[in-house]
């Protein structure tokens, strides 16, 4: 069936620290973004990021396509860096269906 | 310029009663996106407006649940006779509909956290 799913559930870093994010999904998809929910709830998008790699400041992302994974790296981590991040996909055979991963919960430390 | 804006921001309603939410999308963004959030999850899809038709409506949970667009612009999301279960967070996202790149980046709003008794 489909499947989204993000590794690791739960990540607890020290400030200053480095991470990757891992997204795998079951088949070939037509957009993949990165979102990061804030501790208030709020959605913000990271990356759109079906193939390739980008770099945003201290995140950058990369999507292995034919491999079906995406990783999200954060350095340098900071506190306002905690909170969910989640992968979301719509596959090539059902357009703007979008599926979200269960999200990675980050809590960084000060 | 102004984001996806949604409301009411809280909403708690007895069991049995309808409910409607809105949602204000970005001016000029074409797709429209409804989600549903329950508490601890992640988000789970209930239905997209490329203008104001849906294509995929196949993300409803029931016949209770109903959504429309007027205008290309904003959007009601209807809940029938609600259920306990059916409290979440509905969170609306909206992108300019434009196939590839930046054009399919979503921009969510607050969400409604809605509580049914």
């Amino acid at each position: 069936g489909i499947q989204v799913e993000q590794s690791p559930p739960d990540l607890i870093l020290q400030e200053g620290a480095n991470s990757t994010l891992r997204c795998n999904f079951s088949d070939s998809v037509n957009n993949l973004q990165w979102f990061h929910q804030n501790p208030w709830g709020q959605l913000i998008n990271l990356f759109y990021i079906p193939s390739g790699t980008k770099q945003n400041g201290r995140l950058s992302a990369t999507t292995v396509a034919t491999e079906r994974y995406s990783l999200l790296y954060i350095s340098s981590s900071q506190t306002t860096d905690s909170g969910v991040y989640f992968c979301a996909v719509d596959f090539l055979y059902n357009f703007n269906k979008f599926y979200f991963g269960s999200g990675t919960k980050l809590n960084v430390k000060p | 310029g102004a984001g996806v804006s949604q409301s009411p921001s809280n909403k708690v309603t007895e069991k049995g009663k309808d409910v409607e939410l809105r949602c204000d999308p970005i001016s000029g963004h074409t797709a429209l996106y409804w989600y549903r959030q329950s508490l601890g999850q992640g988000l789970e899809f209930l239905i997209y407006f490329q203008g104001n038709s849906a294509p995929d409506k196949s993300g409803l949970p029931s016949d209770r649940f109903s959504a429309e667009r007027t205008g290309g612009s904003v959007s009601t999301l209807t809940i029938q006779r609600t259920q306990q279960e059916d409290s979440a967070v509905y969170l609306c996202a909206s992108s300019l509909g434009l196939t590839g790149g930046s054009g399919e980046t979503q921009y969510f709003g607050p969400g409604t956290r809605l509580l049914v008794l």
